[in-house]
């Protein structure tokens, strides 16, 4: 699977957009994105995942850029429970079971 | 909006005694998971469980581990002669088929060995 890489800490304004970004520059074809964020001492929680199209949901949006290498999870209007630890994921689903395989992540603390 | 479930939430236990933690998942969900967490560290993960049976684990599910899915409704986690350092949150998560969707995660069990 292909490494990512994001900021271990982000803080956005309650009510503003939260754009978290990830680096994936050795991502293959097959491998999707999939982005979890785990609330303290919760289980992670999914959000969203894409391929190389543009996704909306109702939680979030996520922006792939054309060559791939690198997606944006955007929260349009972070809200005080939106704190948490985001994990951008990139696995390959063309064989296998999948087995979401968790890093760091960034931190995003939203403030009043 | 259905949910994994787990119990207990909480466990204390006596180093070297076995525990079970337990979980139910997603009713139509088919691939079953353990992850655990120690605390400040990352999420990692055990094993992964199919048709009754193991379809992958990490070098960290050592003999010292086992699943099962007695009643084909719970899915549990079995460690046996614990040690102080198996100290974390254990996370069940569960999904409707491989390689397809999101993974649906229950709320964990911390479990304190003492």
């Amino acid at each position: 699977d292909a490494k990512t890489t994001q900021p271990p800490s982000m803080d956005c304004a309650e009510g503003r957009a939260a754009n978290l970004p990830c680096n994936h520059s050795t991502i293959s074809g097959n491998e999707y994105v999939y982005w979890y964020r785990q609330i303290h001492s919760q289980g992670p929680q999914y959000i969203i995942h894409g391929l190389k199209n543009n996704e909306t949901n109702e939680m979030a949006s996520l922006i792939i850029t054309e060559d791939r290498k690198s997606s944006t999870l955007i929260l349009p209007h972070a809200t005080l429970r939106d704190t948490a630890v985001y994990y951008c994921i990139v696995r390959d689903l063309s064989g296998g079971s999948y087995i979401p395989t968790f890093g760091r992540g960034t931190s995003l603390i939203v403030h009043p | 909006e259905p949910e994994v479930t787990q119990t207990p939430s909480h466990q204390v236990t006596q180093m070297g005694q076995e525990v079970i933690l337990r979980c139910v998942p997603i009713s139509n969900h088919l691939y079953f998971y353990w992850y655990r967490q120690i605390l400040g560290q990352k999420v990692e993960f055990l094993v992964s469980f199919y048709n009754n049976e193991i379809s992958e684990k990490s070098e960290i599910f050592d003999d010292q581990f086992s699943v099962e899915r007695p009643d084909g409704s719970n899915f549990t986690l079995k460690i046996r002669s614990t040690k102080l350092e198996d100290s974390a949150m254990y996370f069940c998560a569960s999904s409707p088929f491989p390689g397809g969707t999101e993974a649906f995660f229950g709320q964990g069990t911390r479990l304190t060995v003492v």
